[in-house]
């Protein structure tokens, strides 16, 4: 069974404190890692996908990385517009076209 | 930017009364998908649709829960006979070339 874990839960910063938030996953095969901001009452908002381990991408302060057994987004001098609650998923080889979504960490970044 | 567009926001419903929720993927988008997230737990896969018909589905959907596509625009989810624990969003998403896009969801209450 596809595993999706994220930690930590919960993440305080103060503005400009850079930090990462972990998701571990578990699959018979990755197809694809995706990561999403979901604010609260919304849809999760699409911001990356990743491939293959090795691979980073980067969309203003937020990079994701990805190795063969966990991704990482890295936040880089957060700013109180960035708290949200940042979601992992996967799509596993086998698992056709679903995602199975980890717990998600809420992060709040204080002024 | 194309959207996902949900309808209607919020659902109250009398347990036993039948619901359905609303969607219209984005255009050119073949896959469509229904996802729920109950309050304080993951997202969890329902359904995803190809070619109108159902590529995939999770335990969850069962037959209470349908799927149609009743014209060349619309994506619906029927819930026959509402339950208490069938209190959550629903979620409608859209995907192409890996990319899948999220509605702002449906808050369902059943009381």
């Amino acid at each position: 069974e596809d595993q999706v874990t994220q930690s930590p839960e919960a993440l305080r910063l103060q503005e400009g404190e850079s930090s990462s938030l972990n998701c571990s996953y578990t699959v018979s095969g990755l197809r694809g890692l995706f990561w999403y901001r979901q604010d609260p009452g919304k849809g999760p908002e699409f911001l990356f996908t990743l491939y293959s381990a090795g691979e980073e991408k980067e969309k203003e302060r937020l990079k994701a990385t990805l190795t063969k057994k966990e991704s990482f987004l890295h936040i880089t001098a957060p700013k109180p517009e960035d708290s949200a609650t940042y979601l992992c998923a996967v799509q596993a080889r086998d698992a056709g076209n679903m995602l199975t979504f980890g717990g998600g960490t809420r992060l709040m970044v204080k002024p | 930017e194309p959207e996902v567009t949900q309808t209607p926001s919020h659902q109250v419903t009398q347990m036993g009364q039948e619901v359905i929720l609303r969607c219209v993927p984005i255009s050119n988008h073949l896959y469509f998908y229904w996802y729920r997230q109950i309050l304080g737990q993951k997202v969890e896969f329902l359904v995803s649709f190809y070619n109108n018909e159902i590529s995939e589905k999770s335990e969850i959907f069962d037959d209470q829960f349908s799927v149609e596509r009743p014209d060349g625009s619309n994506f619906t989810l029927k819930i026959r006979s509402t339950k208490l624990e069938d209190s959550a969003m629903y979620f409608c998403a859209s995907s192409s070339d890996g990319v899948w896009t999220f509605g702002s969801g449906t808050r369902l209450t059943v009381v």
